[in-house]
């Protein structure tokens, strides 16, 4: 079974950047798509951006001009910055497989920002 | 708000049928997708591209998608499926939901 594995503060300042990982453990990191979606406490589910295998990525526009996803295929792990952090960014932060659809998730990381 | 529409909650008794639905403007030709999240838990994907399921989710599950409208049947309700559904449309969510099993 795919497992992913979110990892980084649980406490970022305001203003300072967000910096997450994903482990992927069970499943080739090469010719898939790997996504970053974020759930504030009690609300919906928002996609952040995804990164194809080759480096490529989309993001989201609300955020785009603050979001860098990079991934590092040796070491099976792709990662998110988020900078100039507020309080509207606190929310849980998932990792997932997929660009069109999500087939498996990470338990997920809060990240709240005080 | 998002651009997908789901009616915040649905009640259902045990072994009975739970329709969710999601509206939409934007499906057209695009294929919607669903997950469940029970609380605590990350999301679960339970349909992908209208109609497939997983491998690891039950039969008693199953989606449909006509016009601007698409829905997550549960059949045979039962306690353990209580939680929040979301449907998904390219990379927009909807709002969810609760799913109470009476």
């Amino acid at each position: 079974q795919v497992q992913l594995q979110e990892s980084g503060p649980g406490l970022v300042k305001p203003s300072e950047t967000l910096s997450l990982t994903c482990t992927v453990s069970a499943s080739s990191i090469n010719l898939f798509y790997w996504s970053w979606i974020r759930q504030s406490p009690g609300k919906g589910l928002e996609w952040i951006g995804y990164i194809y295998s080759n480096g490529s990525t989309k993001y989201n526009p609300s955020l785009e001009s603050r979001v860098t996803i990079s991934v590092d295929t040796s070491a099976k792990k792709f990662s998110l910055k988020l900078k100039s952090m507020t309080a509207a960014d606190t929310a849980v932060y998932y990792c997932a497989r997929g660009s069109t659809w999500y087939d498996f998730w990470g338990q997920g990381t809060l990240v709240t920002v005080s | 708000s998002s651009e997908l529409t789901q009616p915040p909650s649905v009640s259902v008794a045990p072994g009975e049928t739970a329709r969710i639905t999601c509206g939409g403007k934007t499906f057209g030709s695009r294929s919607v997708h669903w997950y469940q999240q029970r609380p605590g838990q990350a999301p679960v994907l339970v349909i992908y591209y209208d109609t497939a399921r997983p491998s690891w989710i039950p039969e008693r599950f199953s989606g449909s998608n006509s016009g601007n409208t698409a829905t997550l049947t549960i059949s045979r309700v039962e306690a353990g499926d209580e939680a929040d559904y979301y449907c998904q449309v390219l990379t927009m969510f909807g709002g969810g939901t609760r799913l109470t099993v009476l």
